[in-house]
């Protein structure tokens, strides 16, 4: 199974841009990235994803890595609200639906 | 749209005991899951459901029993509840598979066995 690999933590500071890494260099070709993120006692959310090309939404942009090995979730302003635990996973042919939440990274913002 | 609704929020179980969690979507997607989140770990899939009637086991299905007789509704039967079972449940549904389609998950159902 095609694993993703993230820091435990990170910290940013309130309306400043935020770099979420996520290393995946067992990723097949038809794996897609997926990223989701958990605020405090909440379900999962979806927040965006890619296959090849460079992602935006109203969300977040999701920066793919020439040769896929590696994916960069950008916040563009955090706030307040954007403190939670982001996973980064791997979907497509190999895992069907069984995407694999892995331990995420918890991002903390200070105001 | 509600999305997706589950019921009960908080449940304690006693050893033994049996309960159904309850999950409904109202957005006519075809797939549903189920995932237990233990305490600072990420999510695991118990069980899934690519329409009604057909159900296939997840990651970690020993325990559980699932029916899917609707398109709306995905119930999760616990017969003879372990501590081991202690945890939040949640529920998700997407229009086609996780691999490639945005999920939609639940508010929760968090549950002691005692």
């Amino acid at each position: 199974d095609a694993k993703t690999t993230q820091p435990n933590s990170m910290e940013s500071n309130e309306e400043e841009p935020v770099h979420l890494p996520c290393n995946h260099s067992t990723i097949s070709g038809t794996d897609y990235i997926h990223w989701y993120r958990q605020l405090p006692s909440q379900g999962p959310e979806y927040v965006i994803h890619g296959l090849t090309s460079n992602v935006n939404n109203r969300m977040a942009s999701l920066a793919i890595a020439e040769d896929r090995k590696s994916s960069t979730l950008i916040l563009h302003r955090a706030t307040l609200r954007d403190a939670a635990v982001y996973y980064c996973i791997l979907g497509g042919d190999n895992a069907g639906n069984m995407l694999t939440f892995g331990g995420g990274t918890r991002l903390m913002v200070k105001p | 749209n509600a999305g997706v609704t589950q019921t009960p929020k908080f449940r304690i179980l006693k050893i033994g005991q049996s309960m159904t969690l309850q999950c409904a979507q109202d957005m006519n997607h075809n797939y549903m899951y189920w995932y237990r989140q233990d305490p600072g770990m990420g999510l695991k899939l118990i069980y899934y459901s690519v329409g009604a009637g057909i159900t296939d086991k997840g990651e970690v299905p020993n325990g559980y029993n699932v029916s899917r007789s609707t398109t709306e509704d995905f119930p999760l039967r616990l017969e003879l509840a372990a501590p081991s079972q202690t945890s939040v449940y949640f529920c998700a549904s997407s229009f086609g598979l996780a691999g490639w389609n945005e999920q939609f998950f639940g508010p929760g159902t968090r549950l002691t066995v005692l």
